[in-house]
């Protein structure tokens, strides 16, 4: 069985700039989760998303956004970088979403610099 | 954010010798907990849970144990290799919540 996948590995964009970040769940997952993960901090809750709805977000700000589609792969857009956005991005799925004891699975991210 | 890293911890382990790692979780509502291996360049990697019920559950090489009263968890790796070496963390998910939350995590180091 596939596990989560995103693409690039690697982003390098300018200030200003947008970026757009893709994530495939595993299958079967309904839930896909983003983080940011910068050096030196912890997991940073960006978005959920469960059956191609927005069901939650983290503290970030709007240029931070996403979508999910009908087969449930999901998109991270962020618009006019910054560059306190260089991270390790990761996507998350899980087979639930509801918060019945279900872990998370993780990609192995995608790392965006802004320069 | 919930989770805010300012130093990750190190713990260095002869091979060969067991490691402990601990997490003080946050969130007195939480019933279910995940230990997360990350190594270099890779996403985190799901090692065992527990749910709330249960003070203790053994998998392969690993045991994690959960104390309630104090809000703690920990990692039990018997007979450590060097392919352990990573960063671990805990992540916990509060009843009948989407969120989970993540401590910052300990670096292990395996010395040969």
């Amino acid at each position: 069985e596939a596990g989560v996948t995103q693409s690039p590995t690697h982003l390098i964009k300018t200030r200003g700039q947008q970026a757009t970040l893709r994530c495939s769940p595993i299958s079967g997952h309904t839930s896909v989760y983003w983080y940011q993960q910068a050096l030196g901090l912890g997991l940073q809750f960006l978005l959920w998303y469960d059956e191609g709805e927005e069901r939650n977000r983290g503290n970030f700000p709007p240029r931070f956004s996403g979508r999910q589609f009908p087969n449930y792969s999901s998109e991270l857009n962020v618009n006019a970088l910054e560059l306190e956005d260089s991270a390790l991005y990761l996507c998350a799925s899980s087979l639930r979403g509801t918060g019945f004891n279900s872990p998370l699975h993780f990609g192995n991210g995608t790392r965006l610099t802004v320069t | 954010g919930e989770s805010v890293g300012l130093h990750l911890p190190t713990l260095s382990v002869q091979e060969g010798d067991n490691s402990i790692i601990n997490c003080a979780y946050s969130n007195s509502a939480s019933d279910y907990f995940i230990w997360y291996k990350q190594e270099s360049g890779k996403g985190p990697q799901f090692i065992i849970d527990i749910r709330s019920n249960m003070d203790k559950r053994q998998g392969q090489r690993v045991t994690v144990l959960l104390n309630k009263t104090v809000k703690h968890l920990s990692l039990q790796i018997a007979a450590t290799q060097p392919g352990d070496s990573a960063v671990y963390f805990c992540a916990e998910n509060p009843s009948g919540t989407y969120k989970y939350i993540f401590g910052t995590g300990t670096r292990l180091k395996v010395l040969a």
